[in-house]
């Protein structure tokens, strides 16, 4: 595609619940990123995957939260459980990675609340 | 564990001044810096990106540095204009992940 896509654009759910955020990537980028990012901050990190594995997972602030990437080119991010806290802006980005091409780029984002 | 300062939270000027925005960050292994801007409820967009070898990037009214050695990076944006209002956001690459500031909310005064 033409560029990071992310879906749905807002998301809200019940506090329990359980929601799934997607992330289409640049066709061709390896890197992927999640990011969180509340109201006056700066994004969050959360997971980093190459290709198909998770090379750093250590900004997942607990287990309720996990993200795939089976085929190293879309990634779901799945959160268990929603909390009120878990409301924030979740946003993606990826990159090629191949020689000096390592510019990063993000999705628009998806606003998920939780009630 | 990479850590990212930007230096001011918050920023005034009046239209056509020259600016200088601080990045600084704690672990000097990095493999890029990028600098980015995001409007109020939007997502980022990539404004320069600088190679961990490289010194210095320019687009247009910006000017990028970076020096690893001492984990400084500034943008420099020239003749400031009302539509530059925005954050601006520093991300530092290491092998690992890339790692974010809090932000500078620039606000150019007509």
């Amino acid at each position: 595609g033409a560029g990071v896509s992310q879906t749905p654009s807002n998301k809200v759910t019940e506090k329990g619940k359980y929601v799934e955020l997607r992330c289409d990537p640049i066709s061709g980028h390896t890197a992927l990123y999640w990011y969180r990012q509340s109201l006056g901050q700066g994004p969050e990190f959360l997971i980093y995957f190459q290709g198909t594995g998770a090379a750093d997972d250590s900004g997942l602030p607990n287990d309720r939260f996990f993200a795939v990437r089976p085929e190293g080119s879309v990634s779901t991010l799945k959160i268990q459980r929603t909390e009120r806290g878990d409301s924030a802006v979740y946003l993606c980005a990826s990159s090629l990675d191949e020689g000096d091409w390592t510019e990063a780029f993000f999705g628009q984002g998806t606003r998920l609340t939780v009630v | 564990k990479q850590e990212v300062t930007q230096i001011p939270a918050a920023l005034s000027v009046p239209e056509g001044e020259n600016l200088v925005l601080n990045c600084s960050f704690t672990d000097s292994a990095i493999y890029n810096l990028q600098w980015f801007r995001q409007d109020p409820g939007k997502g980022l967009t990539s404004l320069l990106l600088i190679q961990s070898s490289q010194r210095e990037q320019t687009s247009g009214r910006l000017n990028a540095s970076l020096d690893k050695s001492s984990g400084r990076s500034t943008l420099y944006i020239a003749a400031s204009q009302p539509g530059d209002s925005a954050t601006y956001l520093c991300a530092v690459r290491d092998d690992n992940d890339m790692r974010f500031g809090a932000g500078t909310r620039l606000t150019v005064k007509p």
